[in-house]
């Protein structure tokens, strides 16, 4: 079973929906991230988050650490949005590696 | 601008040849990583370096080669030992926290080199 899950593996939508990625991690974490790779496969940085929720436009990234669970949300999607999104957890007994999530292929229909 | 850069963008190689990808960061992070990635898995850490002229191991360093000559600069050498070297390479930088910790920051990443070797 791997350390950190992604659900769902694909998913698409039609323009406007709300959109929700989940990830759940197995491991004591300090930091969860949350990262978007562009079809073109460049891949940036969405979120790094401990606790709570942080905004960024329509993003919304929120993680409850009892749980071990974190969720990405997209208000008002859009056709741009249209990536891999990728969840990467921050192990506390950490030798400096981030366990990766598989990514969640998204596809936003016009 | 800041940024990490990449070259090539798409290398073609024959088998049992190396090959070096270069990767340059100019937002003066002390960590460097590369990463590969193959369709449908996530991404697995070769190497990663927390400073000059020191790097460590990754997940699947074996049938790769790294140096950190200089700060800005971590090229990564596919051997010929490398059994399957086709996929999508990383790299990408990071600051380093005064705890040793280098997770606590978010990683830049490069444009990525696809590497095909037939």
């Amino acid at each position: 079973k791997n350390e950190v899950e992604q659900s769902p593996q694909n998913l698409t939508a039609q323009e406007g929906e709300f959109i929700t990625i989940n990830c759940s991690y197995s491991v004591g974490i300090s930091a969860l991230h949350w990262l978007q790779q562009h079809p073109g496969g460049g891949i940036v940085s969405l979120f790094m988050l401990s606790s709570g929720k942080k905004k960024h436009g329509r993003l919304i990234a929120t993680i409850n650490i009892q749980e071990k669970h974190s969720s990405l949300h997209i208000t008002a999607s859009h056709p741009r949005d249209s990536a891999v999104y990728i969840c990467a957890a921050d192990p506390m007994d950490s030798n400096y590696q981030l366990i990766w999530g598989a990514g969640t292929k998204l596809i936003i229909k016009p | 601008d800041g940024g990490i850069t990449q070259s090539p963008k798409y290398l073609f190689r024959k088998e049992g040849q190396n090959v070096t990808l270069s990767c340059e960061q100019n937002l003066n992070h002390d960590a460097m990583y590369w990463y590969r990635q193959d369709p449908g898995q996530g991404l697995r850490l070769i190497y990663y370096s927390q400073i000059v002229n020191d790097f460590q191991k990754g997940d699947i360093a074996e049938g790769y080669s790294v140096s950190r000559e200089k700060k800005e600069s971590f090229p990564l050498t596919v051997t010929s030992a490398q059994k399957n070297p086709t996929a999508f390479y990383l790299c990408a930088s990071s600051r380093w926290g005064l705890a040793g910790t280098i997770n606590s920051y978010e990683q830049y990443f490069g444009p990525g080199t696809r590497l095909t070797v037939t």
